[in-house]
């Protein structure tokens, strides 16, 4: 059964940069039939998809946070990554990370995600 | 940048009731890139539909996707306790991902 595991930390500042790895276990991230991407809510809200990656490293992203946002991929370990630098509050979220089909687009496991609060 | 609509924003149901939820999009959605998924609190979304009208794996068969160009429904033929929840549409178009605001299908 594919599993997916959010980890970072879950406080931090506002003007810093918030790193988050994606763990896979259970399936390779190496699939060619899968991307692999990353979604947030903040508290009480809607979902917001963020970015997605291949496992060749090719991505997309949201454009109203391309100009902060980096994903990455590391076959090596089964993870992928977000870092999102000059957070705001408005970044404070829950994280998701997530796969969807290179077919359908649509997210079919989901990490159980994860609380990021940012600090004034 | 395809924006989604649902409505109705609360739906108040009582069990064994049929669910009707509609999303409506901007623009025309290709229906392999339209889906539903429900989520109850402190959860992670989790997928019913896909490509409109294709039920995801374990799926009860109560749920129902229905839908093209612009106008898509998700049915719940007779809710059950565990189907209170908020449901999400999603379509994926212009290499972008959105989600509707959530329909909320509370208990009468």
């Amino acid at each position: 059964q594919l599993q997916l595991q959010e980890s970072g930390p879950g406080l931090v500042k506002a003007s810093e940069t918030l790193s988050l790895t994606c763990t896979v276990s259970g399936g390779s991230i190496s699939s060619s039939s899968f991307y692999w991407g990353w979604i947030r809510q903040p508290p009480g809200e809607g979902l917001e998809w963020i970015g997605s990656i291949y496992y060749s490293g090719r991505n997309f992203c949201n454009p109203s946070l391309t100009s902060r946002l980096t994903i990455s991929v590391d076959t090596s370990k089964n993870q992928f990554s977000l870092k999102l630098s000059s957070l705001t509050a408005a970044d404070t979220a829950v994280y998701y990370c997530a796969r969807h089909g290179s077919v359908w687009y649509s997210f079919d496991y989901w990490g159980q995600g994860t609380l990021v609060t940012v600090s004034s | 940048e395809i924006v989604l609509t649902q409505s109705p924003g609360t739906l108040s149901l009582s069990p064994g009731e049929r669910a009707t939820l509609s999303c409506r999009a901007s623009q025309s959605v290709s229906s392999n890139y339209l889906a539903w998924y429900q989520q109850k609190p402190g959860l992670a979304p989790r997928l019913l539909i896909y490509g409109a009208s294709s039920r995801a794996t374990g799926i009860p068969d109560r749920f129902s996707g229905s839908g093209s160009g612009t106008d898509f429904t998700l049915t719940i033929s007779r809710l059950e306790p565990e189907d209170f929840a908020v449901y999400y549409c999603q379509q994926y178009g212009y290499s972008l991902f959105t989600f509707g605001p959530g329909t909320k299908v509370d208990i009468k």
